[in-house]
């Protein structure tokens, strides 16, 4: 049972353009949310996160949108640059879980090219 | 401040070995989860530390273990490797675990031939 899911394996833009990248999930009790770039054999890089009480959540280029109602989240990247090219994964927590446990998606592939 | 630390980088067992694998957090930082990734599965939950117990496990067998020692660094233990053990074993490193963000080291690279 996934509960986490970025069924987008991949995704190519243009360089200067807006990235959307989208992720959602089925566990009603998660309440923050976090994206993070992975970079092959590297650990993933946290990016931006967003409480469940808020919609939005704003760090220069990356904006992060969240949609209770429709259990789905979404990462804007304006604008692209070749070197956001990487593997991007959304992940969760339940604050009911009171530990640090994230589930993760299965990642999207961004390719920006120049 | 230095970031999470793991040693060692890579890693070459065979069938039936086992493996520590060591992690040192944020300085601060007192929650350390530990996390497996392969193509296949993806990344997912091992287990995850605070104050040397262990507070939450995800679904894999016993023979994933591990510890946290007073000064927050951690180890995990793979005993009677499996060739489907071979990952990338991260591990992240937050002040209390709960709702917060987590902060990756570079990773162990497992390989079981």
């Amino acid at each position: 049972d996934q509960q986490v899911k970025q069924n987008s394996p991949s995704l190519s833009v243009q360089e200067g353009r807006i990235s959307i990248l989208n992720c959602d999930y089925t566990n009603s009790m998660f309440d923050y949310f976090l994206w993070y770039k992975k970079y092959p054999a590297e650990g993933p890089t946290f990016l931006i996160s967003i409480s469940s009480i808020k919609d939005k959540n704003e760090d220069g280029r990356f904006t992060v949108f969240l949609n209770k109602s429709a259990k789905h989240l979404s990462l804007h990247i304006v604008p692209s640059q070749p070197g956001d090219s990487a593997v991007y994964f959304c992940a969760a927590s339940a604050r009911s879980s009171n530990t640090g446990k994230l589930i993760f998606g299965q990642g999207t592939t961004l390719q920006v090219k120049p | 401040k230095a970031g999470v630390t793991q040693t060692p980088r890579y890693l070459i067992k065979t069938r039936g070995q086992q493996v520590t694998l060591s992690c040192s957090p944020i300085s601060g930082h007192r929650s350390v989860s530990w996390y497996q990734q392969t193509p296949g599965q993806g990344l997912q939950f091992l287990f995850e530390y605070f104050s040397e117990t262990q507070r939450n496990k995800g679904n894999f067998p016993g023979r994933f273990s591990g510890r946290q020692f007073s000064n927050s660094r951690s180890e995990m233990n793979v005993s009677t490797l499996e060739l489907g053990d071979s990952a990338l074993y991260l591990c992240a490193s937050s002040f209390s675990g709960d709702q917060e963000t987590q902060y990756f080291g570079p990773g162990t690279r497992l390989l079981v031939l």
